[in-house]
């Protein structure tokens, strides 16, 4: 199957900073990629679609100014957190399709686990 | 949009029996329906999933049904082992290019051996 990165697989950073996720797809192109956060004991909660040339899609309730999505080319979608807050800590996702195939499944990147002190 | 409720939270079963997690969707368009396992800390694993043209669909130790007039879908885990302690989610989408899922609560399952 396909194959999604994430990077940094953790981080933590100190209140009001920024930080960038990256989630790329290996082995195919992802004109779609989908960030999802995901709090302890919690279920998957998708944030954003992030498209390929083209403004993200936010979900109700997610802050487009405070997660900013950037999906430059058709291999890698960036998630920046600005000014994050501890309520920011969470585990961040990321998922694709591989068009070429005809499943509908989503390959799951490996999650970063952002902590905000 | 879309809503998956998934039931029970947790799961417990002995060794060897079987375990059943139910979930219903809202959104009638939707016609994939994946199952996902997630271990701590890890990103969530497909086990099976099923479209909506399909009322079944088995592998091995696992089966998942469809019951697309009442909009409900089941995970069947049978002889259950150890190593199938996990979470398992449920989720719904319209399975197009934009296939965005939906998740839903997620089921807590312990096998105790």
């Amino acid at each position: 199957g396909a194959v999604v990165s994430q990077h940094p697989s953790w981080v933590i950073c100190k209140s009001g900073t920024s930080v960038k996720i990256e989630c790329r797809s290996l082995d195919f192109q992802a004109t779609t990629m989908f960030w999802y956060r995901q709090f302890p004991k919690q279920s998957l909660m998708l944030m954003a679609t992030s498209n390929e040339g083209s403004k993200a899609t936010y979900e109700q309730g997610v802050e487009k100014d405070k997660f900013l999505i950037n999906h430059a080319s058709l291999t890698l979608s960036t998630l920046t957190v600005t000014s994050a807050h501890p309520e920011d800590s969470s585990f961040y996702i990321c998922s694709a399709r591989d068009l070429r195939e005809p499943s509908y499944e989503q390959y799951f990147g490996p999650g970063t686990r952002l902590t905000v002190t | 949009g879309e809503n998956v409720e998934q039931h029970p939270s947790t799961l417990s079963v002995q060794e060897g029996d079987s375990a059943v997690i139910k979930c219903t969707y809202s959104d009638s368009a939707s016609n994939y329906f994946p199952w996902y396992k997630q271990e701590l800390g890890k990103r969530p694993q497909l086990i099976i999933d099923i479209r909506s043209n399909v009322g079944e669909k088995k592998d091995q130790r696992i089966a998942v049904t469809l019951n697309k007039t009442a909009k409900h879908f089941s995970l069947h885990i049978t002889e259950t082992q150890p190593e199938d302690s996990a979470v398992y989610f449920c989720a719904a989408s319209r399975g197009t290019a934009g296939n965005k899922l939906t998740f839903g609560g997620g089921t807590r399952v312990l096998v105790k051996p």
